[in-house]
């Protein structure tokens, strides 16, 4: 099993510009979930799905979209990227309740 | 409204120390709680706790759940340089396992 993985690793934006971070997990789990790390603030939600066609906000979901068309893929469009959108995303997947959480790589994301 | 925190931010010790690190929260209809340990890449689970007064331990890492108090304490005892990492506690509601709630991280600095 490859995990959950995510592409690209790094990317830089310009103020504007539109991108998708790609999430995608072969094991089958139904819970995935977007998060951005910034210094000294841990993980926070963006948004998060529990299932395919299923999807919810989580704590800091202003400017960002997500869709679940299939239980392994969960990308996180970014519609205008701002500066304030430079951080480290992470993808997550579980298999339900109770669960431990499995994390992808990380995506770096810099917006100039 | 939902509050995970963790206690010291930062930390510095030397190698063969005992470190205590603190997590407490608030959150609605809790079930359960976990640590992870991030070290310059991706979240790497620990241990999960839902019951009180039941230490979990792997290695020279334990921790403790106290759902009275609302908070867990991480041990590690002995540490080494390869202890160092941020190490982050997120907690779960209950039939919500997709959105698991962190806190800030405590970042742990090993010295030889």
């Amino acid at each position: 099993n490859a995990g959950v993985t995510q592409t690209p690793k790094f990317q830089v934006l310009k103020t504007g510009q539109s991108m998708t971070l790609q999430c995608a997990q072969d094991m089958n789990h139904e819970y995935m979930s977007w998060y951005r790390q910034d210094p000294g603030m841990g993980l926070r939600l963006i948004h998060y799905s529990v299932g395919a066609g299923i999807t919810d906000q989580g704590e800091v979901p202003n400017g960002y979209n997500v869709s679940r068309s299939t239980t392994e893929d969960f990308p996180l469009r970014l519609l205008s990227a701002a500066p304030s959108q430079t951080s480290v995303y992470f993808c997550a997947s579980r298999e339900g309740n109770y669960n431990e959480q499995f994390f992808g790589p990380g995506t770096r994301l810099t917006v100039l | 409204e939902d509050k995970v925190v963790q206690s010291p931010l930062s930390l510095v010790v030397h190698e063969g120390d005992t470190v205590t690190l603190n997590c407490s929260y608030e959150v609605t209809n809790f079930r359960s709680l976990l640590w992870y340990k991030q070290e310059k890449k991706a979240p790497t689970f620990l241990f999960m706790l839902t019951s009180s007064g039941i230490e979990k331990k792997s290695g020279r890492l334990s921790s403790i759940l106290d759902k009275k108090e609302l908070f867990s304490i991480l041990n590690i005892t002995a540490t080494q340089t390869g202890d160092s990492a941020i190490y982050l506690c997120a907690v779960e509601r209950h039939n919500q396992g997709g959105k698991l709630i962190f806190g800030q991280g405590t970042e742990l600095s090993v010295k030889p």
